[in-house]
């Protein structure tokens, strides 16, 4: 089955040790998108690719960075994790169609210790 | 600014039937979506409105009215599976998603 795929499915780090999560996907999709989500909060879009045009929300901090080596890969990494950066990580995949729909794989939950 | 405005938490009943509201304001507007959350897991795309008017699928119903800036989800035959968040989102005029903080559903025997 075509899917979006995400490791580990949770992440436990220590403040200050930089740490990578992983998204692939088999739906051979242009877009990949990174989002960070906090309980009961909305999803916040950190930055996406378009192929490989990277893309950089305004408000996305300096200690998140992203690379993307192919179409299937895309990873998120975070240089010096802070307390605050706890949270739920969600991929997601998208045609390259301006109203295509997002699809989101299980999601990364890092906690910080 | 942009907000998407969706209440915090809800209550039905088992085979009842329950609307989740969303309200908008975004600069322009291509679309809006519905996902569905479990907790602790991704969102499930549901639904995509452009046009006014209601769109049935199974138990699941989305409605858009553009002028009022207003959408609901009805969800029919309340399941315990239901039992989620749902999340509204919205494309705006960069084709940037608009999300909602989500609405959670606790549904009760």
């Amino acid at each position: 089955d075509a899917m979006v795929i995400q490791n580990p499915r949770y992440q436990v780090t220590q403040f200050g040790k930089p740490v990578t999560l992983s998204c692939s996907q088999t739906l051979n999709h242009n877009v990949m998108y990174w989002y960070q989500q906090k309980s009961s909060q909305a999803p916040k879009l950190l930055f996406h690719y378009y192929d490989k045009d990277f893309n950089n929300e305004a408000d996305t901090p300096d200690n998140f960075q992203s690379r993307r080596p192919n179409t299937s890969f895309c990873f998120l990494d975070i240089r010096s994790p802070g307390l605050g950066d706890a949270a739920m990580y969600l991929c997601a995949t998208s045609g390259t169609g301006s109203t295509d729909t997002q699809y989101f794989g299980p999601g990364t939950r890092l906690t910080v210790l | 600014g942009q907000n998407i405005d969706q209440p915090t938490e809800m209550t039905a009943t088992e085979g009842a039937i329950v609307q989740i509201n969303c309200t908008y304001q975004t600069s322009g507007f291509n679309g809006l979506f519905w996902y569905q959350q479990h907790a602790g897991e991704a969102p499930t795309f549901l639904s995509y409105n452009v046009l006014d008017g209601l769109e049935e699928k199974g138990r699941f119903s989305s409605f858009l009215s553009r002028s009022k800036g207003y959408s609901y989800l009805l969800l029919k035959e309340l399941q315990m599976k239901d039992s989620a968040s749902y999340l509204c989102a919205v494309l705006d005029s960069n084709y940037q998603l608009i999300w909602g903080a989500g609405t959670k559903l606790i549904i009760k025997p």
